[in-house]
């Protein structure tokens, strides 16, 4: 069974430019997370959807990041405009339920982000 | 002060050794205690899952809870160089939505053969 897969593995991209990441979480999974670790910090939550609907955004950051997830499949996380301290890796997860041990989150390896 | 303290090492063992780590957290609320184990360039990986306070055993890994204190750790047994990776502990609360999870910076471990 493939495991949560993110795209790009690693993007370089200048300030001011625009970076989509994409998330295909594992098949049947209805819940998606985005987290994202930036230097020397801790990994932070960003959002949660359950299938498409945005069931906990509270960690996204500002407005210039817009998360979506159409049809309840995959998951794309748009980064405009991409600012310095955006720099970091964007780990997507999913799990099978919202809550507990059937709640277990399975990680992608991660979108690196470098914004010069 | 952060939700959850974790020393970000690294520790340095031989082989064989136990491999003590731990973490502190404030939010008397967190309910749910995980260790995920992270190599490098990847995604974390759960290790051991526990929500109530003692000894939880698997394999050569225990994890420990003690919410009186704030404190929980991870001990690995017989370590092998294989073992060498970021380990991380993550924590929820039982109100938050979904798996919304806390983590800590993470403890870099080396296991030298």
């Amino acid at each position: 069974e493939a495991g949560v897969t993110q795209f790009p593995s690693h993007s370089v991209i200048e300030k001011g430019q625009t970076v989509t990441l994409r998330c295909d979480p594992i098949s049947g999974h209805d819940n998606l997370y985005w987290y994202r670790r930036v230097m020397g910090k801790e990994i932070k939550f960003l959002l949660h959807f359950v299938k498409e609907s945005k069931q906990d955004e509270s960690g996204m950051p500002n407005n210039r990041f817009l998360a979506e997830r159409t049809g309840g499949t995959y998951s794309t996380l748009k980064v405009q405009p991409a600012e310095l301290e955006d720099s970091g890796v964007y780990f997507c997860a999913s799990s099978l339920r919202g809550f507990g041990m059937a709640g277990e989150l399975f990680f992608g390896e991660g979108s690196r982000l470098t914004v010069l | 002060q952060k939700e959850v303290e974790q020393d970000p090492g690294p520790l340095s063992v031989p082989e064989g050794a136990i491999v003590s780590l731990n973490c502190t957290y404030s939010n008397s609320a967190f309910q749910y205690f995980m260790w995920y184990r992270q190599y490098s360039r990847k995604g974390p990986e759960l290790l051991m899952y526990t929500y109530s306070s003692g000894n939880k055993e698997d394999g050569r890994f225990t994890a420990q809870v003690d919410k009186s204190s704030k404190y929980i750790s991870l001990f690995i047994r017989d370590s092998q160089p294989s073992d060498s990776a970021t380990y991380l502990c993550a924590i929820s609360s039982a109100k938050a939505a979904g798996n919304k999870l806390t983590f800590g910076g993470g403890t870099r471990v080396l296991v030298k053969p």
